[in-house]
């Protein structure tokens, strides 16, 4: 699977739109980009994920490039409830067991 | 609330002792995960099954030892564990086999702290 760099912390003001980003730039072409969110002590949650054209869903937005060598989360009004570490995974999409590979992600601290 | 939950939700236990971790998942998914996580490290995967079959055993001691007795429970049995296996574990389900196969649903987890 390919390797996502994300910074390791971020903050946003509340009510703000944060914007995660996420490098992939040794993606493949059948692989896709996974979002998953981990608030403090609780197992990850899923957020969203895309192959190469944007998705928007009830949680949040994702922006993947032409290239496809980048991504960026956007949670459109933040909440002090979204603080928590975002990981963006990349993985092939196909019906035979594939595991994801979560790495460091992004510390996002949400602040009033 | 996932569909998955956990019990016990936290465990202390010696290193002598035998325990297991408890994992249910509503969600009708045919896929179960074990993870780790310990204190400022990225999630382990420990061990999977697809279909009540493992089809991951990511190199884990044999001090822990998964089961899975059908589609919707998964167990983790501990027995003479260290120190370093303090952590939260995990459980997570998915729709294996599907285009939602990427999708997992974590549990609240077990943190578990070995004296």
């Amino acid at each position: 699977d390919a390797k996502t760099t994300q910074p390791p912390s971020m903050d946003c003001a509340e009510g703000r739109a944060a914007n995660l980003p996420c490098n992939h730039s040794t993606i493949s072409g059948n692989e896709y980009v996974y979002w998953y969110r981990q608030i403090h002590s609780q197992g990850p949650q899923y957020i969203i994920h895309g192959l190469k054209n944007n998705e928007t869903n009830e949680m949040a937005s994702l922006i993947i490039t032409e290239d496809r060598k980048s991504s960026t989360l956007i949670l459109p009004h933040a909440t002090l409830r979204d603080t928590a570490v975002y990981y963006c995974i990349v993985r092939v999409m196909n019906t035979g067991f594939q595991k994801l590979v979560f790495g460091t992600g992004t510390r996002l601290l949400v602040s009033p | 609330e996932t569909g998955v939950t956990q019990t016990p939700r936290h465990l202390v236990m010696g290193m002598t002792n035998k325990k297991s971790l408890k994992c249910e998942q509503h969600l009708g998914h045919n896929a179960m995960y074990w993870y780790k996580q310990s204190a400022k490290k990225p999630l382990e995967l420990m061990f999977v099954y697809s279909l009540e079959e493992r089809v991951e055993n990511n190199s884990v001691p044999s001090r822990f030892s998964p089961e899975c007795p059908n589609s919707s429970h998964l167990f983790l049995h501990l027995h003479t564990l260290q120190p370093e296996d303090s952590a939260l574990y995990l459980c997570a389900s998915s729709q294996d086999r599907t285009p939602r196969a990427g999708e997992q649903y974590f549990g609240p987890g077990t943190r578990l702290t070995v004296t």
